[in-house]
Formats: C-alpha cells, sequence, structure tokens
C-alpha cells in the first residue's frame, strides 16, 4: 500500500524557514516524481513544485509564487522528498500535502502538514 | 499560465440525482493531462479522473469525464451521500499544474 508521510510543519515566523519532509513507502521511491501541493485554509488547491525521477534528471519546477524561496529536493536512498522553505511570508500559511506523481496527476496524496506563518 | 474555471461554484442537489460539473479553461489543455479530484472536509484530496475520460484506480463507474480542448465535463450519475464533497479540476503544461477554484456538490 502506497503511503507518504508528511512531516515538519508547525509555527514559524514571517522571514524564517522550514524544511518539510514527505516519507514515502509501499513503492520504488526513485522510480516517481513527487510533487508538493498546499491548501490555505478555507482555500482551494495550489500546486507549489515538483521533482523529477533520477531517470528524467531529477530535475525541478516551481509555482511563480514559491520560486526562488522553496526547494525541492529527495533522497532516494531514504524514500524521502523535502520542501525546503526559505522567506516565509504570511500567505504561505496552509496544509502542505505530498504527492507521487504518474501521468502528470498525484494519484497518492499525504495526509498533509499545517505550515502557520505567524509573528 | 492556464486558468481553469469551474462551475457552478456550489450545486444543491439530492442522493439519487445526477450531478454536472463543468471546468472551462483559460486555452486549450490537452486531454491526456486534464485531471478531476474529490475532497471532502479534513481530507487529502482523491483523484477520481485522469486524461479527462479515465477513472482512477477503485473509482465507482458512476463518476465519469469528458470533454476536450477548453471544456471538460465530470458527471456523477447517481449521487451517493459520500459523494457530497468539493471537487477541482486540474491540468499540468508547460511543466506547470492548476486547479479551477472548486465546485461544492452540496446535499439540498
Amino acid at each position: 500500500e502506497v503511503q507518504l508521510v508528511e512531516s515538519g510543519g508547525g509555527l514559524v515566523k514571517p522571514g524564517r524557514s522550514l524544511r518539510l519532509s514527505c516519507t514515502a513507502s509501499g513503492f520504488t521511491f526513485g522510480d516517481y516524481a513527487m510533487s508538493w501541493f498546499r491548501q490555505a485554509p478555507g482555500k482551494g488547491l495550489e500546486w507549489v513544485g515538483f521533482i523529477r525521477s533520477k531517470a528524467y534528471g531529477g530535475t525541478t519546477e516551481y509555482a511563480a509564487s514559491v520560486k526562488g524561496r522553496f526547494t525541492i529536493s529527495r533522497d532516494d536512498s531514504k524514500s524521502i522528498a523535502y520542501l525546503q522553505m526559505n522567506s516565509l511570508k504570511t500567505e504561505d500559511t496552509a496544509v502542505y500535502y505530498c504527492t507521487r506523481v504518474w501521468v502528470a496527476v498525484a494519484n497518492h496524496w499525504g495526509q498533509g502538514t499545517l505550515v502557520t506563518v505567524s509573528s | 499560465e492556464i486558468v481553469l474555471t469551474q462551475s457552478p461554484g456550489t450545486l444543491s442537489l439530492s442522493p439519487g440525482e445526477r450531478a454536472t460539473l463543468s471546468c472551462r479553461a483559460s486555452q486549450s489543455v490537452s486531454s491526456s493531462y486534464l485531471a478531476w479530484y474529490q475532497q471532502k472536509p479534513g481530507q487529502a484530496p482523491r483523484l477520481l479522473i485522469y486524461g479527462a475520460s479515465s477513472r482512477a484506480t477503485g473509482i465507482p463507474d458512476r463518476f465519469s469525464g469528458s470533454g476536450s480542448g477548453t471544456d471538460f465535463t465530470l458527471t456523477i450519475s447517481r449521487l451517493e451521500p459520500e459523494d457530497f464533497a468539493v471537487y477541482y479540476c486540474q491540468q499540468y503544461g508547460s511543466s506547470s499544474w492548476t486547479f479551477g477554484q472548486g465546485t461544492k456538490v452540496e446535499i439540498k
């Protein structure tokens, strides 16, 4: 069974950094692209970014709203994807979801982790 | 960036009725990269439809997707109590993903 478990969320002050982790199990992690999405309280879904598998170069893409501040990486040996968030803003407050990507869709989602950016 | 507009914003229906949800794109979307998700309160989204019309694993056949170009539709043939939720369309193109704003299907 595919499982994705996010961790690392919490309360952080504006301008600070936070790193989220996504621990995967139940599939060959290195074979898949992984993507992060977020959902602000009471709002819709927003794509944050994704990282391709090593077979496709392990390259990353980001939404304009986070480009230059957020970095996605992966450790295939540990089956973990990371989301490094720097220079956090209050508008980054959201539940962050880690997903497995398959044919350009997110076919498995974690339960999400809440990030609150507030002074 | 392709903008997806979903309508209606809220759909009030009774169990057993048919639900028709619309997703319109600001420019043509490859059908291969149009998906629908369901989200219930407090839960992560769940993939329902990919490639505009293919059901994801374990999705009941009362859910169907159709459309091409800029107009796509999700149809729920007969609403079950567990189908009352928010539905999002999503497209992938130019190495980025966008979502519609969602349609809430509520019990009338």
